[in-house]
């Protein structure tokens, strides 16, 4: 098992495109969680997927933003026309249900809006 | 809301010096306390965890007790090494809910000189 992997790793886009992103969890772990982490802060919770049902979405993720996790297993998290405030790290973590609060991460994609 | 407060860095130390890194939390319910660590360059992984009053999590030297009375989970190694140059984050998990989101510090950044 490689663990959570995140792709892309580092993203570019300018104002106003679409990007998409990728994540693949532990493939036995049925809850899955993408996180937004800035500069100096840690990271702040954006949703969550128990297999492919979004069961709580932040107020940080305004209409633009869309995650998916179709069949529950990997998920994609859209951000669509980007804002320069949407430059930021994109976390994605993974956790079997039985255990419950222990979440494994990815690497992140940092994503840089210009 | 659920809320964590650590101690804000950066944290300098000479190898073998005590390290403390201060961490207090307001929930509801009754938390799982968590600390994880971010290597350069690498993702977030977990170091130590404690899910009951009076617990105390330990991993790779490092030590945290769940103290419920002063609502602190503070972070201990008697003995640092370059090696434990990283960011470290305080976390909290509040099972009152569903689906064990976790809430994050800002987290500290510590640097070890040889």
């Amino acid at each position: 098992d490689t663990g959570v992997s995140q792709d892309p790793r580092h993203k570019i886009t300018k104002r106003g495109q679409n990007v998409t992103f990728r994540c693949d969890p532990i493939s036995e772990h049925n809850r899955l969680y993408w996180y937004r982490q800035t500069l100096g802060q840690g990271p702040e919770f954006l949703t969550y997927f128990q297999n492919e049902a979004q069961l709580e979405k932040s107020r940080l993720l305004s209409d633009r933003f869309s995650a998916e996790r179709p069949k529950g297993s990997f998920s994609t998290l859209e951000i669509q026309r980007t804002e320069q405030g949407d430059s930021a790290m994109y976390l994605c973590a993974s956790s079997p249900s039985r255990t419950g609060t222990e979440a494994f991460f990815g690497q992140g994609t940092r994503l840089t809006v210009v | 809301g659920d809320s964590v407060t650590q101690m804000e860095g950066p944290v300098t130390l000479s190898e073998e010096a005590f390290l403390t890194i201060n961490c207090t939390y307001t929930a509801t319910g009754y938390p799982s306390l968590f600390w994880y660590v971010q290597y350069p360059g690498e993702g977030l992984q977990l170091l130590l965890k404690a899910t009951k009053a009076d617990d105390k999590g330990s991993n790779k030297g490092f030590e945290a007790t769940y103290r419920k009375e002063t609502t602190s989970f503070h972070l201990e190694k008697g003995s640092v090494q370059v090696s434990d140059s990283a960011v470290y984050f305080c976390a909290l998990s509040d099972q009152a809910g569903s689906n064990y989101k976790l809430t994050f510090g800002k987290g500290t950044l510590l640097t070890v000189n040889p």
